[in-house]
């Protein structure tokens, strides 16, 4: 299996520019996590879906926020309108949910960069 | 909720020494994770302890749970070099929660 796959690896935008962050889990996997990753808050939970129904957003910062998982196969992070304080690396995770590990395995993350 | 820690968040030690990092949670956690991460990389799953008392092995790093204490700790024997990451360890109730990490240093 390829892993979980993320793209882009990396985005550089300018503030105010929307960014859509994409992910595919890994097939047969039920659970997918968006997580973000910064020196001063570590990692942080944002969302999480199962069976492609988001069940917990409460990690979401703000409205500028949204996520989807249109199918099993694929979801993603949108940001509108960017700030610069949203720089930081964005992973997605997946797990197979009702397994006795339900371990995550993430991808490789999306390194964002706002100016 | 459900709130994890780490301790140290640093650590520097010389190669061939053993070391523990400890991870407490606040409450009740039916699975405790073990992840590394390398510089500027992805997090790799090391171990899931499922029960209390579970033990696991892997090379010189061994991972160890106790849910009435609500403790799990990593131990290092005999370091090297190569093991020098970030280590993070998580638990669950509804959702998995993440400590904040031990930077791990190993000296030549």
């Amino acid at each position: 299996d390829a892993g979980v796959i993320q793209s882009p690896r990396h985005e550089v935008t300018e503030m105010g520019q929307e960014v859509t962050l994409r992910c595919k889990p890994i097939s047969g996997h039920n659970s997918l996590f968006w997580y973000r990753q910064t020196m001063m808050r570590g990692l942080e939970l944002l969302i999480y879906f199962n069976n492609n129904v988001p069940i917990d957003d409460s990690g979401m910062p703000e409205d500028r926020f949204s996520a989807k998982m249109p199918n099993a196969s694929f979801s993603t992070l949108k940001i509108q309108p960017s700030e610069p304080r949203d720089s930081a690396v964005y992973f997605c995770a997946s797990s197979l949910l009702g397994t006795s590990g339900y371990e995550q395995y993430f991808g490789p993350g999306t390194r964002l960069t706002v100016t | 909720e459900l709130k994890v820690e780490q301790n140290p968040l640093f650590l520097s030690m010389q190669e061939g020494k053993n070391y523990t990092i400890y991870c407490n949670y606040s409450t009740t956690s039916d699975r405790l994770y073990w992840y590394r991460q390398d510089p500027g990389k992805s997090l790799e799953s090391l171990f899931v302890l499922l029960s209390n008392g579970a033990v696991k092995q892997e090379g010189r790093l061994m991972a160890s749970l106790d849910t009435k204490a609500r403790l799990s700790t990593l131990h290092i024997t005999a370091a090297v070099h190569d093991l020098s990451a970030t280590y993070f360890c998580a638990a669950r109730d509804d959702k998995i929660i993440f400590g904040k990490g031990t930077r791990l240093h190993i000296l030549p």
